[in-house]
């Protein structure tokens, strides 16, 4: 079945250290997407790619940092600057970047 | 940047009845997406529609371009379709990086 993967559902890391998290799709999507949901907020751009090898900052870009050295891999690293990551963080993918979104199941990010 | 107005911001309805969720943005779109986040954080999109009206089972989606107005209706509500239902927007002039812009969400609770 194709379709997008996030791992791992949960994670909990110490404040001060980098935590990077998983996307992977399937679906042969060129762009793919990282948002940031807060309680009582609309999901927040962080990253977008719509190439391997290239990628662009989104609203939220800062202590934040992407690779996409696959067409179907997108991960999202948080890092220490990341001032408070505590999120839902969602990855996504389209095609071309102008299509429909198509959704992974979300990892929950605390940090303490 | 389009600003996105949902509403309500929460329902609660009984199984059976007729529900609206709207929509309204602020700056002309290329296309609009409702989008149903379920209580475990996993998103579904539903409609992606630019004009007029889409059906899906008991899911109809309407806009009205020149209003800047959308509305999302189910009919037979069950409990089942509680969950969390995202307007987000493509904005003409790319309001966001990659012009998606989303509303904070409307929560949605059918009683039995």
């Amino acid at each position: 079945d194709g379709g997008i993967t996030q791992s791992p559902k949960y994670l909990f890391r110490k404040e001060g250290q980098n935590v990077t998290l998983s996307c992977e799709q399937n679906l042969n999507h060129d762009a793919m997407y990282w948002y940031r949901q807060d309680p009582g907020q609309g999901l927040r751009l962080i990253y977008y790619s719509q190439i391997v090898n290239d990628f662009q900052k989104g609203d939220i870009a800062e202590g934040y940092s992407v690779s996409r050295e696959k067409k179907e891999s997108f991960p999202l690293t948080v890092t220490s600057a990341q001032k408070n990551p505590t999120a839902f963080y969602l990855c996504a993918s389209s095609i071309l970047g102008m299509g429909e979104q198509y959704f992974g199941p979300g990892t929950r990010l605390t940090v303490t | 940047k389009n600003e996105v107005e949902q509403s309500p911001q929460n329902l609660t309805a009984q199984e059976g009845e007729f529900i609206t969720i709207n929509c309204s943005y602020s700056v002309g779109i290329s296309a609009l997406h409702w989008l149903q986040q379920h209580p475990g954080g996993g998103i579904v999109s539903l409609f992606m529609l630019s004009s007029g009206k889409k059906k899906h089972g008991r899911l109809i989606a309407t806009i009205n371009i020149q209003e800047k107005h959308s509305s999302l209706h189910i009919t037979a509500s069950h409990p089942r379709d509680s969950a969390v239902y995202i307007c987000a927007v493509r904005s003409l002039t790319g309001g966001g990086a990659d012009g998606l812009t989303f509303g904070k969400g409307t929560h949605l609770i059918i009683q039995p």
